[in-house]
């Protein structure tokens, strides 16, 4: 059971690029979110999902699209990366709202 | 929108020392989960509260969730330095689709 896996684990981007983090869970979990981590700050909630086909917008959805074609892949698309992007991003997945969170390893994005 | 705040922000205490941080919520939570990242690692789910007023237990770890749903705290009894990390709170909204999770408390255990 690989729970949640997040590729890639690092990337440095240039402004103005695009990309795609991918993260996929064997689960079967419903929910999945995305939440990006900034130093001394909390997890904010950029997009989640309760289902595939479903999606919803978080805190800070601003500058990224997401998709949940299949229950198993949840990927965050950036659409054109700038410096206030560069994070740590964590993918999330739960098999319902009355269960906890797991999270991925999570992916350190550098915009320069 | 829902805001969830957590004091304090660092807490530095002597191994066998009791740590307490508290978690507060600017609206009615439907519920609420704590969360440990220890450096350079992922968060790790550590328990969820759905009842007011409810208090749980994990050996030396009391969580306790607010009659109000507005606030929650997350007790440890004589730390140890296996419980180095940061602590965050996750208040979920009346649809427990949501979790906004609190900026944390890092927590530093001296030998």
């Amino acid at each position: 059971n690989a729970g949640v896996t997040q590729t890639p684990k690092f990337q440095v981007l240039k402004t103005g690029q695009s990309m795609t983090l991918q993260c996929a869970q064997d689960m079967n979990h419903e929910y999945m979110s995305w939440y990006r981590q900034d130093p001394g700050m909390g997890l904010r909630l950029i997009h989640y999902s309760v289902g595939a086909g479903i999606t919803d917008q978080g805190e800070v959805p601003n500058g990224y699209n997401v998709s949940r074609s299949t229950t198993e892949d949840f990927p965050l698309r950036l659409l054109s990366a700038a410096p206030s992007q560069t994070s740590v991003y964590f993918c999330a997945s739960s098999p319902g709202q009355t269960y906890g969170y797991t999270f991925g390893s999570g992916t350190r994005l550098t915009v320069v | 929108g829902q805001q969830v705040m957590q004091i304090p922000q660092y807490q530095h205490v002597q191994e066998g020392e009791d740590f307490t941080t508290y978690c507060n919520s600017s609206t009615t939570l439907s519920n609420i989960q704590w969360y440990k990242q220890r450096p350079g690692g992922h968060p790790v789910f550590l328990i969820q509260l759905v009842k007011s007023g409810e208090v749980k237990k994990q050996k030396r770890l009391t969580f306790q969730f607010g009659e109000a749903k507005k606030n929650s705290s997350l007790h440890i009894t004589a730390t140890q330095t296996t419980d180095v990390g940061t602590y965050f709170c996750a208040g979920a909204d009346n649809y427990g689709q949501n979790f906004v999770f609190g900026p944390g408390t890092r927590l530093s255990v001296l030998p």
